[in-house]
């Protein structure tokens, strides 16, 4: 059974128009992670969270936000997307060790 | 220069060959190694998990790493259609915070 789990597993939305994606997890990990990730590149650490303790990249765009209201869900809010932001967003939790556990991820596309 | 230098590919193989995929580095503060394997449009999942130098078999799978060098590698014996993926190195010096990923490799494995 998946312990991470994104939705929506695709997204298709508009230039400028808000979008929202959701992480669960079964694990209860206390520090979660949202990645993007690109075509033929490495995922790259947009945010974490260590328990309700926010980390922001320091490249991290405004346009991108986060919520994690529990420890089992953590969002990641892009205000207004633009082309450059079409990408896949991978959520990834961990105990506190170098191990991550990523879910299926949420591929956004924007028209 | 980036921190961490992956060859991507892509490298087709027929199936039952032996494959080397390879990643350096930069930073000699990096303990810990780790192979994730992404299949399409999924994400990633891991595959090995080394620390410091050394060798580590798994089955078909033999991570090392050459810490003078500052060269990891990973060998997939007797190959397999279903391990036709991507794999991405990913390294740190102690935390997951902390984790640098290689842009991966795309492999596929010809039956």
């Amino acid at each position: 059974d998946a312990m991470v789990i994104q939705n929506p597993r695709y997204q298709v939305t508009q230039f400028g128009k808000p979008v929202t994606l959701s992480c669960s997890q079964t694990l209860n990990h206390n520090v979660m992670y949202w990645y993007q990730q690109k075509s033929s590149q490495a995922p790259k650490l947009l945010f974490h969270y260590y328990d309700k303790d926010f980390n922001n990249e320091a490249d991290t765009p405004d346009n991108f936000q986060s919520r994690r209201p529990n420890t089992s869900f953590c969002f990641l809010d892009i205000r207004s997307p633009g082309l450059g932001d079409a990408a896949m967003y991978l959520c990834a939790t961990t105990a506190g060790a170098n191990v991550l556990t990523f879910g299926a991820g949420s591929r956004l596309t924007v028209l | 220069q980036k921190e961490v230098e992956q060859d991507p590919g892509p490298l087709s193989v027929p199936e039952g060959a032996i494959v080397s995929l390879n990643c350096t580095y930069s930073n000699s503060a990096f303990q810990y190694f780790m192979w994730y394997r992404q299949y399409s449009r999924k994400g990633p999942e891991l595959l090995m998990y080394t620390y410091s130098s050394g060798n580590k078999e798994d089955g078909r799978f033999t991570a090392q790493v050459d810490k003078s060098s500052k060269y990891i590698s990973l060998f997939i014996r007797d190959s397999q259609p279903s391990d036709s993926a991507t794999y991405l190195c990913a390294m740190s010096g102690g935390s997951a915070r902390q984790l640098t990923f290689g842009s991966g490799t795309q492999l596929t494995v010809l039956p």
